[in-house]
């Protein structure tokens, strides 16, 4: 069974810093490309940054560019998402997502909220 | 506000059809495939819909979906409450290099 796990989310001051990781089963994470996509609260669905396969590419959405950074390591089948500078803007669930076809892959996510 | 306009809500009772419109311009849903997504609260978003108009394995032939230029149309008929969820229209943008979703639409059964 394939399953993806998010880990790393929790309460964090604004300003601070957190790193997700997103663990693969079942799956060689190697072959896709990975996104990181968040849902704030009583938002929808939004798309943070993706890496490739092998981990030479990388696309960032603007508002978390400089401060938000992808990177993988297909060695232990994961994929990171290192985030600083947080705000309370910040605040949502953070998936990690293979956004392939026909077969999708997404973890149940983390939980981030950021506050004083 | 989101690149892929959606309507925020649509409606229906048991049985009957919906359709949730998103609509786009040439740099995503003109030059990508379009996929769809349902989402329950509390739980992982699930494909739907790939390449257009393509169903995984699992998902009933009640969801279809198609595109035409720069918009695409999902359909859900016989429609159950467990159809009761979030949808959102996703595609790549090759003018701001990022995934692009729809805002939501949320799906109500009467």
């Amino acid at each position: 069974e394939v399953s993806l796990v998010e880990s790393g989310g929790g309460l964090v001051h604004p300003g601070g810093s957190l790193r997700l990781s997103c663990a693969a089963s079942g799956i060689t994470i190697s072959s896709f490309w990975v996104s990181w996509v968040r849902q704030a609260p009583g938002k929808g669905l939004e798309w943070m940054a993706n890496i490739k396969t092998d981990g030479s590419q990388t696309f960032y959405v603007d508002s978390v560019k400089g401060r938000f950074t992808i990177s993988r390591d297909n060695a232990k089948n994961s994929v990171f998402l290192q985030m600083n500078s947080l705000t309370a803007e910040d605040s949502a669930v953070y998936y990690c997502a293979t956004l392939s076809s026909p077969a999708d892959y997404w973890g149940q996510g983390t939980l981030v909220a950021v506050s004083s | 506000q989101s690149v892929l306009t959606q309507p925020p809500s649509v409606s229906a009772a048991p049985g009957q059809k919906v359709t949730i419109s998103c609509s786009g311009s040439s740099s995503n849903i003109g030059s990508f495939y379009v996929s769809w997504y349902q989402h329950l609260p509390g739980t992982a978003p699930k494909l739907l819909i790939y390449d257009n108009a393509n169903r995984p394995s699992g998902i009933p032939d009640r969801f279809s979906a198609s595109k035409s230029g720069t918009s695409a149309t999902l359909g859900i008929t016989g429609l159950q409450t467990g159809d009761e969820a979030d949808y959102y229209c996703g595609t790549w943008d090759s003018s701001l290099t990022v995934w692009v979703f729809g805002g939501g639409t949320k799906v109500t059964v009467l």
